[in-house]
């Protein structure tokens, strides 16, 4: 069974800060999928990022950056120089065989 | 392309009724999922399907049911609301459920459904 936990439940930064947003996965299955959403006020979940779980490789996107460690089963999410439009509920997901399993999301406010 | 497309997008049942929701998507995906979202407690999945004819359990089933008759639709269906079951319901769809073809999910706007 997989499980996905998001232990930040709400993160409120100033404009420009960098913030880090953690997410610690548990899986049995050797192949796997690791993935990032964001849920915006306006309620519709955007996809971020996708992740296996053979390529460990750090990935860049602009003020979004994701730090991948199967070694502590992390899949952390920075924003770089963070902005008032990135407040919205964040949420990790992994996948096995065939279900996506969700974490419980964090809230991140933005503040100007 | 429409993607993903739930409907009603609100709903207000009373206790025991029963509704169906709706989700059609038109990107010939073979996997097909639904969620439901509530507060603090994220996405939790409650049925899926790896392809038509092929549904299976998520992490809350209880009171809900699913059919795929066809790659299209996967309607979710309420038996005998219960407030419990108010919630936020999402569907998604993704290229393909297993191995290396596994895709992100798409999803729907939502279904907000109150019980009464």
């Amino acid at each position: 069974a997989q499980k996905v936990t998001q232990a930040q439940t709400e993160i409120s930064v100033v404009e420009k800060e960098d913030v880090t947003l953690d997410c610690v996965y548990e899986t049995r299955d050797t192949t796997y999928y690791l993935f990032w959403y964001k849920q915006p006020p306006s309620g519709e979940l955007v996809f971020l990022i996708r992740r296996n779980s053979f390529d460990e490789q750090n990935e860049i996107s602009g003020r979004y950056s994701w730090n991948f460690q199967k070694s502590t089963s992390s899949f952390n999410f920075t924003i770089t120089a963070s902005q008032v439009v990135d407040s919205a509920v964040y949420f990790c997901a992994a996948k096995g065989t065939y279900k996506y399993i969700f974490g419980t999301g964090t809230r991140l406010k933005v503040l100007a | 392309n429409a993607g993903v497309t739930q409907t009603p997008k609100f709903q207000v049942l009373k206790t025991g009724q029963s509704m169906t929701l709706q989700c059609a998507q038109d990107m010939n995906h073979e996997y097909m999922s639904w969620y439901r979202q509530d507060p603090g407690m994220g996405l939790r999945l409650i049925h899926y399907s790896v392809g038509a004819g092929i549904t299976d359990q998520g992490e809350v089933p209880n009171g809900y049911n699913v059919s795929r008759s066809t790659t299209e639709d996967f309607p979710l269906r309420l038996l005998s609301a219960a407030p419990s079951q108010t919630s936020v319901y999402f569907c998604a769809s993704s290229y393909s459920g297993t191995g290396a073809n596994t895709g992100e999910l798409f999803f729907g706007e939502g279904s907000r459904l109150t019980v009464l």
